[in-house]
């Protein structure tokens, strides 16, 4: 199993600015992924962060607004860029298990933000 | 479009009952379907994987079924108990590497001593 930590796991944030949000896996992965949660609503992949190229983007996300860093196998960054109440939401890392069981995901604990 | 549909509203049962959750989906052939739990406040955490040729499988107090005709998974926790309270997700995955994992809304479970 692969260990993950963000940081922070949570803030508070003005309209207009930006927040990055840290995901540290204890392990060497190809891929993680970017996850948010809003209320009472399922997960929604924001992008797939491989090491050395750009992160794909999912529709309806886009690099101005969330980019994106993955400078090693085992860590990757998140910005949510000016934001506004709408982000408001958990946003959760990921990476595929590796073995038997390829297709499961382990679970950063999350990041909830609020923007005010 | 794709569509994954978990009982929206929260469950409640009495402890020592079995809970049994659903997810249905449409427009869809997973090769894979998973069950995870999320606790307030945490990241999902994986349970157990069925794939499309399992009919069911089981992991210790726990049941999924997969029934591929009727776009249909059942997942049951026999003698619950109220550490058992979480919300319970499914996801879809599908045949090749680049097909990315849906997940349902989740459904509430709270076992009631």
């Amino acid at each position: 199993s692969a260990v993950i930590s963000q940081k922070p796991s949570r803030d508070i944030c003005q309209r207009g600015t930006s927040l990055t949000i840290q995901c540290q896996v204890d392990s060497q992965v190809t891929m993680m992924f970017w996850y948010r949660q809003q209320p009472g609503q399922s997960l929604t992949l924001i992008a797939t962060a491989n090491q050395g190229s750009e992160a794909t983007y999912e529709s309806g996300f886009v690099i101005d607004k969330f980019p994106i860093s993955r400078p090693n196998l085992t860590f990757s960054t998140l910005t949510v860029s000016n934001m506004s109440p709408e982000d408001s939401s958990i946003y959760l890392c990921s990476v595929e298990a590796t073995g038997t069981d390829t297709d499961t995901q382990y679970f950063g604990p999350g990041t909830r933000l609020t923007v005010l | 479009s794709q569509k994954i549909e978990q009982n929206s509203e929260a469950l409640n049962i009495q402890e020592g009952k079995t809970a049994t959750l659903t997810c249905n989906y449409t427009n869809y052939s997973p090769a894979y379907l998973q069950w995870y739990r999320q606790d307030p406040g945490r990241g999902p955490v994986f349970l157990l994987l069925i794939r499309e040729n399992e009919k069911e499988k089981r992991k210790e107090r726990l049941k999924v079924t997969f029934d591929t005709t009727l776009k249909q998974s059942l997942f049951h926790i026999t003698a619950s108990q109220p550490a058992d309270s979480a919300t319970y997700l499914c996801a879809l995955d599908g045949y090749s590497s680049a097909s990315k994992i849906i997940f349902g809304s989740g459904t509430r479970l709270s076992i009631r001593p």
